[in-house]
């Protein structure tokens, strides 16, 4: 699974649009990027994912360039409760095998 | 429809002993991974069971091992507990079948700590 490089921390004031990058310059024609969030101390939860369309969900946007060798998550109204580690993740959809490689992500902090 | 539940929640082992790990995954479900969350080496793939069959493997000792039974419920278990094995034990689950997404759901994990 190719590698992502994501900012260590960012801040976003409540309301504001929250837009979080992730490159991934050696992401293959068939990986897909996937986007997980983790609120301190639970599970990480699926937000959103794409291949090399913008998608939307109630969630977020994903926007992808046209290159795929980034994208940004953008959550159009932060609230506090969006606070989390953001993770940026790509894999080969399709197979057999169910394996996420996470990296450091990115601390979000939404402030008031 | 219920999530993926973990038990325990919170668990404080000594040096030496050993632990199991439980989790019942969504219904219907058939794959469950297992990821290992420490400050240091963030979140680390285990290993992966679908229909009771290890089908995935994470780069760590053989002390750490898993199944699965027929109704998808799966344990992990951890003998001769290190310090180093204290970590947030997080359990995810998937329909598993070919072709499926990357979507995992994930539970609360069982926080383990080792004296």
């Amino acid at each position: 699974d190719a590698k992502t490089t994501q900012p260590p921390s960012m801040d976003c004031a409540e309301g504001r649009a929250a837009n979080l990058p992730c490159n991934h310059s050696t992401i293959s024609g068939n990986e897909y990027v996937y986007w997980y969030r983790q609120i301190h101390s639970q599970g990480p939860q699926y937000i959103i994912h794409g291949l090399k369309n913008n998608e939307t969900n109630e969630m977020a946007s994903l926007i992808i360039t046209e290159d795929r060798k980034s994208s940004t998550l953008i959550l159009p109204h932060a609230t506090l409760r969006d606070t989390a580690v953001y993770y940026c993740i790509v894999r080969v959809d399709g197979t057999r095998a169910q394996k996420l490689v996470f990296g450091q992500g990115t601390r979000l902090t939404i402030n008031p | 429809k219920a999530g993926v539940t973990q038990t325990p929640r919170y668990l404080i082992k000594t040096r030496g002993q050993q632990v199991t790990l439980s989790c019942s995954p969504i219904s219907g479900h058939r794959s469950v991974s297992w990821y290992q969350q420490t400050p240091g080496q963030g979140l680390q793939f285990l290993f992966e069971y679908f229909s009771e069959t290890q089908r995935n493997k994470g780069n760590f000792p053989g002390r750490f091992s898993g199944r699965q039974f027929s109704n998808s419920r799966s344990e992990m278990n951890v003998s001769t507990l290190e310090l180093g094995d204290s970590a947030l034990y997080l359990c995810a689950s998937s329909p598993g079948a070919t072709g499926n997404t990357g979507e995992l759901f994930f539970g609360e994990g069982s926080r383990l700590t080792v004296l």
